[in-house]
């Protein structure tokens, strides 16, 4: 089975400051990496779909990197709002292929206080 | 508007009852997916489906079944096996393949009574 770490399990921060969590997997047989935001009372939204080591992605303030050699994400908030509260969830298809299923990990949650 | 529509939003149940949630997509996706959280846990998968009238188990799936006869629709029955349903249940959908994104619908919130 595959093992999705994500880390930390939560963190609080204020407005302003720049944060960023971790995604670690087995670096063997990579296909792509998911990350999502998770908003309460919201859906799951995707953020970004990383295949390619190296890969910098980047959406507004919200931007991640990928290192598939030695098996983990970056994402990055720079200068965290209120809004950016959310769960964010890491994810990626299990070693076999099998129909764009995701193996999640337990998820960040960001707390940024006003 | 596109999108995946769940309902009910909230149910009750009574132990030894079978429930189904529902799960609409408008996206003409082929691949769907159940995935159930519990508090301080990610998201587990139930069970998902690649094609119509085709569906796979996924980690929990003891406790629940599905059907896929329409493209669109991906019911997901938890019945009375399932030894702990109390949960939040998600729905998703993609074009099913490992860069396809999902889709998720808004959650069923179950609570056995």
């Amino acid at each position: 089975i595959l093992n999705v770490e994500q880390s930390p399990q939560s963190l609080h921060v204020q407005e302003g400051d720049s944060t960023n969590f971790t995604c670690s997997f087995p670096s063997s047989n990579f296909y792509a990496l998911h990350w999502y935001r998770w908003e309460t009372a919201k859906s799951p939204e995707a953020l970004f779909v990383m295949t390619l080591n190296g890969d910098e992605k980047k959406k507004g303030r919200i931007s991640a990197t990928l290192n598939t050699k030695e098996g983990y994400s970056y994402l990055y908030i720079k200068g965290s709002q209120p809004e950016d509260s959310a769960t964010y969830l890491c994810a990626l298809p299990p070693f076999y292929n099998q129909g764009g299923k995701l193996i999640f990990g337990q998820g960040t949650e960001l707390s940024v206080k006003p | 508007d596109g999108g995946i529509t769940q309902s009910p939003k909230y149910l009750f149940r009574k132990e030894g009852q079978n429930v189904t949630l529902s799960c609409e997509q408008n996206l003409n996706h082929d691949a769907m997916y159940w995935y159930r959280q519990d508090p301080g846990q990610g998201l587990r998968l139930i069970y998902y489906s690649q094609i119509v009238n085709d569906f796979q188990k996924g980690d929990i799936a003891e406790g629940y079944s599905v059907s896929r006869e329409k493209k669109e629709s991906f019911p997901l029955t938890v019945t009375s096996a399932q030894k702990n349903p109390t949960a939040f249940y998600l729905c998703a959908s993609s074009i099913g393949a490992p860069t396809g994104e999902l889709f998720f619908g808004e959650g069923s919130r179950l609570t056995v009574l």
